[in-house]
């Protein structure tokens, strides 16, 4: 089943708008990923935030977890066309089998010129 | 370093025919996980291997097998193809339940 929730399913935005992305997951995690998959391709590591971490960023990227409400958040900031593709969270289950992660079924983004 | 490989790229089969998807990688990844990708679905789980010898079914097993060859290679088979098995496939592999890496995907289509 799944486990991560993303929200919304589709964004459309303008380039240089923020685009902010949520994904609620059901039990208790080790770790929370987020995914970025541009059209026919594999999926690409973005970043990775523990369960003891609140905030974290890399570039443009903003990423937050609130493990009291089992959710978290992307932040793109000053988005650009080449961000539009699709965002998908995952998360480590705590004491799952060893790299198992649960994908959420993904936003996808579309940032206009 | 090619990262995570994935032959073939494109295959069309017709029910009951059998086919292997192989994968291979060479980031000396302990773990490796094979995906299957449906509009609208995200990413479920088939099988996955967390170290050279051992394999375990994830979310949705049935219709296939799995072999992992040595460290590098992990294939996946589907004995007799169903057209509810059309979709893309992903392998994966990582290291200490971390960063997953991800192949181009197979785009199998079963008539």
């Amino acid at each position: 089943s799944q486990q991560g929730e993303e929200d919304p399913q589709a964004l459309s935005i303008q380039e240089g708008e923020n685009a902010t992305m949520n994904c609620s997951y059901k039990t208790s995690i080790n770790n929370l990923q987020w995914y970025r998959q541009n059209s026919g391709r594999g999926l690409v590591h973005l970043i990775l935030i523990r369960s003891n971490e609140r905030e974290k960023h890399s570039g443009r990227l903003r990423v937050t977890l609130d493990t009291s409400k089992k959710s978290s958040s992307l932040l793109i900031t000053a988005s650009r066309a080449a961000d539009t593709a699709s965002y998908f969270c995952a998360a480590k289950n705590y004491g799952g089998s060893q790299g198992n992660l649960i994908f959420g079924k993904g936003t996808k983004l579309s940032v206009k010129p | 370093n090619a990262g995570v490989t994935q032959t073939p790229k494109f295959q069309v089969l017709k029910t009951g025919q059998s086919m292997t998807l192989q994968c291979a990688q060479d980031m000396n990844h302990n773990s490796m996980y094979w995906y299957r990708q449906d509009p609208g679905m995200g990413l479920r789980l088939i099988y996955y291997s967390a170290s050279e010898g051992t394999t375990d079914k994830g979310e949705v097993p049935n219709g296939y097998n799995v072999s992992r060859l040595n460290k590098r290679e992990f294939s996946l088979r589907l004995e007799s193809a169903a057209p509810s098995q059309t979709s893309v496939y992903f392998c994966a592999s990582s290291e200490y339940g971390y960063e997953q890496f991800f192949g181009p995907g197979t785009r199998l289509t079963v008539l």
